[in-house]
């Protein structure tokens, strides 16, 4: 089935680890983003990819870092992790504005 | 800046009965509109979408939403709700021409039976 894969589902990582989410796409989508929602706050974007080998910060982009080497693929690591980034992370992708987000299931990280 | 406000946080209403979540916009320009819903520990799923055109825009499950230049809004609504319909709506903006959109933080309906 075409969609987006995030992996892991969930994850309990303790402060000061690094972490890579994996977000792996299947419908030859150019954009692709990351966003974090936290409870009252809803979604908020925190890197941004319109196509292969270019990328761009969002709203909220400090201690995450993207890479975008290939179409499918568009990894977030925090490099070194702190308890307000526990949050679900989606992944989603577009394969052009008039066709809205494609979204992945999501990762629910939880830093202590 | 773009923006987009859902004043409810929380809506509750019995099944059977009919629904409008409501979404304002801040943008200059008329912007793509967007509604999605979010099932308990699931991704969103775009229930629909606005570009240009006709004002009032039909959607999966049963849904509709009009534009309304006038009052900047977007609101999202179903005649008559089924218990499955329970979940998180998020409205959404992005202004023509860019594939980044903004969005608002989500009105959480609930039923009831």
């Amino acid at each position: 089935i075409a969609g987006i894969t995030q992996a892991p589902t969930s994850q309990i990582l303790a402060a000061g680890r690094r972490m890579t989410l994996r977000c792996t796409q299947d419908m030859r989508h150019n954009a692709m983003y990351w966003y974090r929602q936290d409870l009252g706050l809803g979604l908020r974007l925190i890197h941004y990819s319109n196509t292969a080998g270019t990328t761009g910060k969002g709203e909220v982009p400090d201690g995450y870092s993207v890479s975008r080497a290939n179409t499918d693929d568009f990894p977030l690591t925090l490099a070194s992790a702190v308890p307000s980034q526990t949050s679900v992370y989606f992944c989603a992708s577009s394969a052009g504005q008039t066709y809205g987000y494609t979204f992945g299931s999501g990762t629910r990280l939880t830093v202590v | 800046a773009q923006s987009v406000t859902q004043p409810d946080i929380h809506i509750t209403v019995s099944e059977g009965a009919s629904l409008e979540l409501r979404c304002n916009y801040s943008y200059g320009a008329t912007p793509y509109l967007f509604w999605y819903v979010q099932s308990p520990g699931q991704g969103l799923q775009l229930l629909l979408k606005y570009f240009s055109g006709d004002t009032l825009v039909q959607g999966i499950k049963g849904f509709e939403a009009e534009f309304k230049r006038s009052q900047s809004s977007f609101n999202l609504r179903k005649p008559s709700v089924h218990w499955s319909d329970a979940a998180e709506y998020f409205c959404a903006v992005g202004p023509a021409g860019d594939d980044k959109i903004i969005f608002g933080k989500g009105t959480r309906l609930h039923i009831l039976p």
